[in-house]
């Protein structure tokens, strides 16, 4: 079965420096999403990305977190430089746009990246 | 902005008893899904309700979406140890691409 796939599975930082992590969607997805959650808590939403361009973002996203698809399979997000509270479980997800009704879609999620902050 | 709450934040069943987990959106939805993690995983879906007043069967799991759309429940029959992990409800409102979370629900099951 198709799977979103991340990387790297655990990213160990120091605060200020800036970190990048990778998503690979499902190939023949269209819409594509970061997720954060912090350890114990829910799952936050962050950004959504379609046609090469954010669609929505959240008050979490600031101008400290971009995204891009710089090639036609990899979906990143960078922290420019980052904080203790940013160390969270990052969750790329992506959905295949069914007759154009997002609502009606699946969100299939990576295995998520986990920064930690130091 | 949009909050979707669920209770009990946690249980601990004994297996074989049932388990339900609520949730409560402040605004009406468009759908709501349903996500299992396991510790230290990431979100599983489970399902995806749009009708209101839908009723969905997996087996042991009996998932509703309230008429208002603005409610779920989650139940499991007769749990087993598999069952163990944090159940979230998520909704889609509106046009909106994102999946707002609910807080989750962490089901212990013992023998």
């Amino acid at each position: 079965e198709p799977e979103v796939t991340q990387t790297p599975s655990h990213q160990v930082t120091q605060m200020g420096q800036e970190v990048i992590l990778r998503c690979v969607p499902i190939s023949n997805h269209l819409y594509f999403y970061w997720y954060r959650q912090i350890l114990g808590q829910k799952v936050e939403f962050l950004v959504s990305f379609y046609n090469n361009e954010i669609s929505e973002k959240s008050e979490i996203f600031d101008d400290q977190f971009s995204v891009e698809r710089p090639d036609g399979s990899n979906f990143t997000l960078k922290i420019r430089s980052t904080k203790l509270e940013d160390s969270a479980m990052y969750f790329c997800a992506s959905i295949f746009l069914l007759d154009g009704e997002l609502a009606k879609n699946i969100q299939y999620f990576g295995a998520g990246t986990r920064l930690s902050v130091l | 902005g949009q909050q979707v709450m669920q209770i009990p934040q946690y249980q601990h069943v004994q297996e074989g008893e049932d388990f339900t987990t609520y949730c409560n959106s402040s605004t009406t939805l468009s759908n709501i899904q349903w996500y299992k993690q396991r510790p230290g995983g990431h979100p599983v879906f489970l399902i995806q309700l749009v009708k209101s007043g839908e009723v969905k069967k997996q087996k042991r799991l009996t998932f509703q979406f309230g008429e208002a759309k603005k409610n779920s429940s989650l139940h499991i029959t007769a749990t087993q140890t598999t069952d163990v992990g944090t159940y979230f409800c998520a909704g889609l409102s509106g046009t909106a691409s994102k999946l707002t979370f609910g807080t989750g629900t962490r089901l212990q099951v013992t023998l």
